[in-house]
């Protein structure tokens, strides 16, 4: 299995740029998360699918974040506009048979997003 | 104050020392999670915990539910066990659902 895949690995872009974060779940997997690293805050959560459903999206900063998920295989966070504020690491996670205390998350190996 | 609390947050280590990581909440869980991010970013998950002591090769992972209290030691520590060690714990969010609440990590040095 190829793990979770996020695309791209780096986004360098200016403030005010549409900034569109990819995302492939493990194949099976029914939830999705989103998360946001940085140094200050460290990991947090700012939305999560179940079933291609978002339950949760209380942690997306502002109206600039926006996420989707299409279908089972695929999911996009986007900011519009972008700000410097929003450089940081974004994690997708997946995992499968719901979100239970005790399922481990696989996470992807991250975007590291840039806003000059 | 956070929900889940780590310490030490930066740790540094001679080659071959035990070493403790803790972690403290204050959420209701019935699991604990610890994660290891390394140098390079990627974050795995090491263990999930919901009673007594688990241990994998060299690390060895307890709680203590009552006391709202989990600890991470690594025996015989290596250099390549380098990383960021973050504790997270689930919170209910409703309709039947968790969400992770994480600790801000224990960056953990092993020197040669």
């Amino acid at each position: 299995d190829a793990g979770v895949i996020q695309s791209p690995r780096h986004e360098v872009t200016e403030m005010g740029q549409e900034v569109t974060l990819r995302c492939k779940p493990i194949s099976g997997h029914n939830s999705l998360f989103w998360y946001r690293q940085t140094m200050m805050r460290g990991l947090e959560l700012l939305i999560y699918f179940n079933n291609n459903v978002p339950i949760d999206d209380s942690g997306m900063p502002e109206d600039r974040f926006s996420a989707k998920m299409p279908n089972a295989s695929f999911s996009t966070l986007k900011i519009q506009p972008s700000e410097p504020r929003d450089s940081a690491v974004y994690f997708c996670a997946s995992t499968g048979g719901g979100v239970l205390p005790s399922n481990e998350q696989f996470f992807g190996p991250g975007t590291r997003l840039t806003v000059l | 104050k956070n929900e889940v609390e780590q310490s030490p947050q930066n740790l540094t280590a001679q080659e071959g020392e035990f070493i403790t990581i803790n972690c403290s909440y204050s959420v209701g869980i019935s699991a604990l999670h610890w994660l290891q991010q390394h140098p390079g970013g990627g974050i795995v998950s090491l263990f999930m915990l919901s009673s007594g002591k688990k241990k994998h090769g060299r690390l060895i992972a307890t709680i203590n539910i009552q006391e709202k209290h989990s600890s991470l030691h690594i025996t015989a520590s290596h250099p390549r066990d380098s990383a960021v060690y973050i504790c997270a714990a689930p919170k209910y969010s409703g309709a039947g659902s968790y969400q992770l609440t994480f600790g801000k990590g224990t960056k953990l040095s092993v020197i040669p």
